[in-house]
């Protein structure tokens, strides 16, 4: 049981490249989630995936595209990366019913750097 | 609409010494609180969680947080501060109605354990 998977671990863009950042889980949860973390601006939400095939923006989606390919996958796309975009991204899962109570899975994070 | 303030960015305290991170939340219905503990280069990890059942919550290692709603506090103690607890804290609101499982996070409090 691995939970919440991301690949890569850390990557080097040039500013105007694009690339996706991959993530899975196992847990069969139905929520899937995109944060960036920056320093002193704690965790923000990009975008997230109530469940298969439907997606929502979050507090910061501008510059990013997501696709939820099926229920376990999770991939968030950079079409033309900035300088902006330099942070460290985590990819959460969750299950949310009437009876539970959203705890988060994360995983262990993207570091990107766009110079 | 909903928030939680963090105060303190940074925090030290000594070894052996209580620990305590400060959470104010606002929310516009009932919420569910919750605390994440980030160790360096690593993903959140849930330490406890409040979801009305009890307004005193223990959660890992040693952590507790009583939900005070006359003052909109989730604070976070531990009577006795580890060199291992030296990690970066989140506090997260959500709203407690089903449907709305989008989490709202605080900047954070690194805590420094002095030995």
């Amino acid at each position: 049981n691995a939970g919440v998977t991301q690949t890569p671990k850390f990557q080097v863009l040039k500013t105007g490249q694009s690339m996706t950042l991959q993530c899975a889980q196992d847990m069969n949860h139905n929520s899937m989630y995109w944060y960036r973390q920056d320093p002193g601006m704690g965790l923000r939400l990009i975008y997230y995936s109530a469940s298969e095939g439907t997606t929502d923006k979050g507090e910061v989606p501008n510059g990013y595209n997501v696709s939820r390919l099926n229920k376990r996958e999770f991939s968030l796309r950079l079409e033309s990366a900035a300088p902006s975009q330099t942070s460290v991204y985590f990819c959460a899962s969750s299950e949310e019913g009437y009876y539970s109570y959203n705890e988060q899975f994360f995983g262990p994070g993207t570091r990107l750097t766009v110079l | 609409a909903q928030s939680v303030t963090q105060l303190g960015s940074h925090v030290s305290v000594s070894e052996g010494a209580l620990v305590l991170l400060r959470c104010n939340y606002s929310s516009s219905v009932p919420p569910y609180l919750f605390w994440y503990v980030q160790y360096p280069n690593q993903g959140l990890q849930l330490l406890l969680k409040y979801t009305s059942a009890a307004t005193l919550v223990k959660g890992i290692n040693g952590f507790e947080a009583e939900f005070k709603k006359s003052e909109t506090s989730f604070h976070l103690t531990k009577p006795s501060a580890h060199m291992s607890d030296a990690a970066e804290y989140f506090c997260a609101v959500r709203p407690s109605n089903f449907g709305n499982e989008k989490l709202t996070f605080g900047t954070g409090t690194r805590l420094t354990i002095i030995p």
